[in-house]
């Protein structure tokens, strides 16, 4: 198993600023994972961070805007950058865990309210 | 396109009243097919992952089965500690450690 911590657990912050969210896993781990879930909505991946490697984003998420960086095998950070009310969302890491099971972990997310 | 759909949005059982929830899904190659139960405020708690149709597992109240084309989540004998959403998603032969969520479904269950 793989138990995950984040922070912040939450903030609010101004329109046009940026946060940096940190995720931490207790083991280490290949592939770590960013999931947004907008107010009411269901999880929607973001990227992709392996460590060594350029993050993967899905289609509609871009760099520029939500920077990730992977600097070890039980860390990752994602920031949103430039933030609108719009980015208001819980934000989640991941990571899978394969074996006779492929179980994947989710951490407690870091709810984001932009004003 | 790849496609997690589940059903109802919503669901309000009396304790004890026994039902299921449906994961409808249209993807290129299956790899699992991952059962979540979140709580307000929380991240996703892992339930259950199935590989093959015709595969079935069990926690407590909870068994989840699958199909070629869907799955099943059945909540036995609910009771309030039940409620939930429930969210169903799936990971593609060619996108390892990626989840496709459905939209989850909310479970009440009153006393």
């Amino acid at each position: 198993s793989a138990v995950i911590s984040q922070k912040p657990s939450r903030d609010i912050c101004q329109r046009g600023t940026s946060l940096t969210i940190q995720c931490q896993v207790d083991s280490q781990v290949t592939m770590m994972f960013w999931y947004r879930q907008q107010p009411g909505q269901s999880l929607t991946l973001i990227a992709t961070a392996n460590q060594g490697s350029e993050a993967t984003y899905e289609s509609g998420f871009v760099i520029d805007k939500f920077p990730i960086s992977r600097p070890n095998l039980t860390f990752s950070t994602l920031t949103v950058s430039n933030m609108s009310p719009e980015d208001s969302s819980i934000y989640l890491c991941s990571t899978t865990t394969s074996g006779a099971q492929e179980t994947q972990y989710f951490g407690p997310g870091t709810r984001l309210l932009v004003l | 396109e790849d496609q997690v759909t589940q059903s109802p949005e919503a669901l309000r059982l009396q304790e004890g009243e026994s039902s299921s929830l449906n994961c409808s899904y249209t993807v290129s190659g299956l790899r699992g097919l991952f059962w979540y139960r979140q709580d307000p405020g929380k991240g996703p708690e892992f339930l259950f992952t199935l590989y093959s149709a015709g595969e079935e597992k069990e926690k407590e109240r909870l068994k989840a089965t699958l199909t070629k084309k869907e799955s099943f989540l059945h909540i036995t004998a609910p009771k309030p500690e039940d409620s939930a959403t429930y969210l169903c998603a799936a990971m593609t032969t060619d996108s390892w450690g990626k989840l496709q969520f459905g939209a989850g479904t909310q479970v009440v269950v009153t006393p």
